[in-house]
């Protein structure tokens, strides 16, 4: 199993351009995940799937979107990217959204001039 | 709201001595509570959990306390090894009860741990 993967691994963007963050996950979990991490932060919840077919805003939704595609699938698209999106990503999964652990990928860094 | 300090807690420990970091937490319904490890350039590894009807959970080497009273989490890393360098975050689950979708995690800023070997 690979668990949770990510790509890109790195990015550089310039002002306004787009771009969509992949993630993809082999543990048939139903629950995904997409945070930010800043320098010297914990992670911010942007958005999440709590299953196959919804989709719910995070702690910092503005400036992105999202899609999943299918159970294994869940994307990240930043429509106009600007600095304050400079960060490193992460991908998450979940069995179920409630008590149990998230697992995540090894994160996507993005920059953007 | 955001944080804006970017220093991150700090604890540094001698190789073989115990640790213990602390997190406190928001949300007095919070239901679950996950500890995680961060290497350096590495997404979060779980290290352990507790369910909110509980106050002491142990794992290999690690111990994680809850006092929800005053709404404190710790972890206790015994003998700590200059392995367990890392940032050290708590996470709270917090259910949905209104879509009863089972919840997502909000995570802590933070601690960064330094071994002395």
């Amino acid at each position: 199993n690979a668990g949770v993967t990510q790509t890109p691994k790195f990015q550089v963007l310039k002002t306004g351009q787009s771009m969509t963050l992949q993630c993809a996950q082999d543990m048939n979990h139903n629950s995904m995940y997409w945070y930010r991490q800043d320098p010297g932060m914990g992670l911010r919840l942007i958005y999440y799937s709590a299953s196959e077919g919804t989709t719910d805003k995070g702690e910092v939704p503005n400036g992105y979107n999202v899609s999943r595609l299918n159970k294994r699938e869940f994307s990240l698209r930043l429509e106009s990217a600007a600095p304050s999106q400079t960060s490193v990503y992460f991908c998450a999964s979940r069995l179920l959204a409630g008590l149990n652990e998230q697992f995540f990928g090894p994160g996507t860094r993005l920059t953007v001039l | 709201g955001e944080s804006v300090g970017l220093h991150l807690p700090t604890l540094s420990v001698q190789e073989g001595d115990n640790s213990i970091i602390n997190c406190a937490y928001s949300n007095s319904a919070s239901d679950y509570f996950i500890w995680y490890k961060q290497e350096s350039g590495k997404g979060p590894q779980f290290i352990i959990d507790i369910r909110s009807n509980m106050d002491k959970r142990q794992g290999q080497r690690v111990t994680v306390l809850l006092n929800k009273t005053v709404k404190h989490l710790s972890l206790q890393i015994a003998a700590t090894q200059p392995g367990d360098s890392a940032v050290y975050f708590c996470a709270e689950n917090r259910s949905d009860k209104i879509y009863n979708q089972g919840g997502k995690l909000i995570f802590g800023q933070g601690t960064e741990l330094s071994v002395k070997p």
